[in-house]
C-alpha cells in the first residue's frame, strides 16, 4: 500500500534548540495530520492540515501543507524535555474520504536532553 | 470528559486463548477504528466501523474479529488464530463516516504468555 516516508527516524537535540521533521509521498495527500505519542499512550493529535499551503501553529508547533501535495514539514521551536515523544505524521490520498484509508508514517523518535 | 477509553490497559494471554479488548467512547463519533502498533513500527489497521452494525476489515485483520451493536463501542476479539499477537492496541473515532481527522484512545498492551 502507500507508504510515508518520515524523517529522520530519530533525533537527539539539546533543550532550546529548534526540530523540524517531515513526512514525503509519492501520491498527493488532501490531508495531512501530525500526532505526538508518549510511551506507552495513544497518539494526541497536533495539529490537521486540509489545504495545500496552509501553514498552521499551535503554541510551539509550526506544519505546513506543502505545495505540491506531497509533503509536510512539522517544527518544533525552542524545545523542552516534555517534548520526548514520537511524532507521527498521517495522510489521506486525494480521492479518499473515510479515516480507515490514513498513511500513518514510522515516526520520529525525538529525545530532548536538559 | 470526552474521550475514547480502552480496557485493560495491559492483558496477557495464554497460548491459544481469546481475548477481548474493550473500546468505548462518549464523543458521538460514527466511525471507529482499531489498530495495531509493534515496536518501532507505524499503525496498521485492523478493522473499522463507519455506522453501527457494521464494519469492514483492514489490512491485517487475520486472526482478529470485532462487532459494533452500539455507537460507543467497538470491541476488539484477538483469537487464538492470531499468530502473533503481542502488540499495543489503539482505538480510534473520527465524528463522521467520512472525517479523516481521527482521535485515539491510549491503548492496551497485549503479551502472549
Amino acid at each position: 500500500g502507500q507508504q510515508l516516508n518520515q524523517s529522520p527516524q530519530s533525533m537527539f537535540i539539546q533543550e532550546g534548540e529548534d526540530v523540524s521533521m517531515n513526512c514525503t509521498s509519492s501520491s498527493i495527500f488532501n490531508t495531512w495530520l501530525w500526532y505526538k505519542q508518549e510511551p506507552g499512550e495513544g497518539p494526541v493529535l497536533l495539529i490537521a492540515l486540509y489545504k495545500a499551503g496552509e501553514l498552521t501553529s499551535n503554541g510551539r508547533l509550526t506544519a505546513q501543507f506543502g505545495i505540491t501535495r506531497k509533503d509536510s514539514f512539522l517544527n518544533i521551536s525552542a524545545s523542552i524535555p516534555s517534548d520526548v515523544g514520537i511524532y507521527f505524521c498521517a495522510g489521506q490520498q486525494k480521492g479518499e474520504t473515510s479515516g480507515s484509508r490514513l498513511t500513518f508514517g514510522e515516526g520520529t523518535q525525538l529525545t530532548v536532553n536538559p | 470528559d470526552g474521550g475514547i477509553t480502552q480496557s485493560p490497559k495491559y492483558l496477557f494471554r495464554k497460548e491459544g486463548q481469546n481475548v477481548t479488548l474493550s473500546c468505548e467512547q462518549n464523543l458521538n463519533h460514527d466511525a471507529m477504528y482499531w489498530y495495531r502498533q509493534d515496536p518501532g513500527q507505524g499503525l496498521r489497521l485492523i478493522y473499522y466501523s463507519q455506522i453501527v452494525n457494521d464494519f469492514q476489515k483492514g489490512d491485517i485483520a487475520e486472526g482478529y474479529s470485532v462487532s459494533r451493536e452500539k455507537k460507543e463501542s467497538f470491541p476488539l476479539t484477538v483469537t487464538s488464530a492470531q499468530k502473533n499477537p503481542t502488540a499495543f492496541y489503539l482505538c480510534a473515532s473520527t465524528p463522521w463516516r467520512s472525517g479523516n481527522t481521527i482521535y485515539f484512545g491510549e491503548g492496551s498492551w497485549l503479551t502472549v504468555v
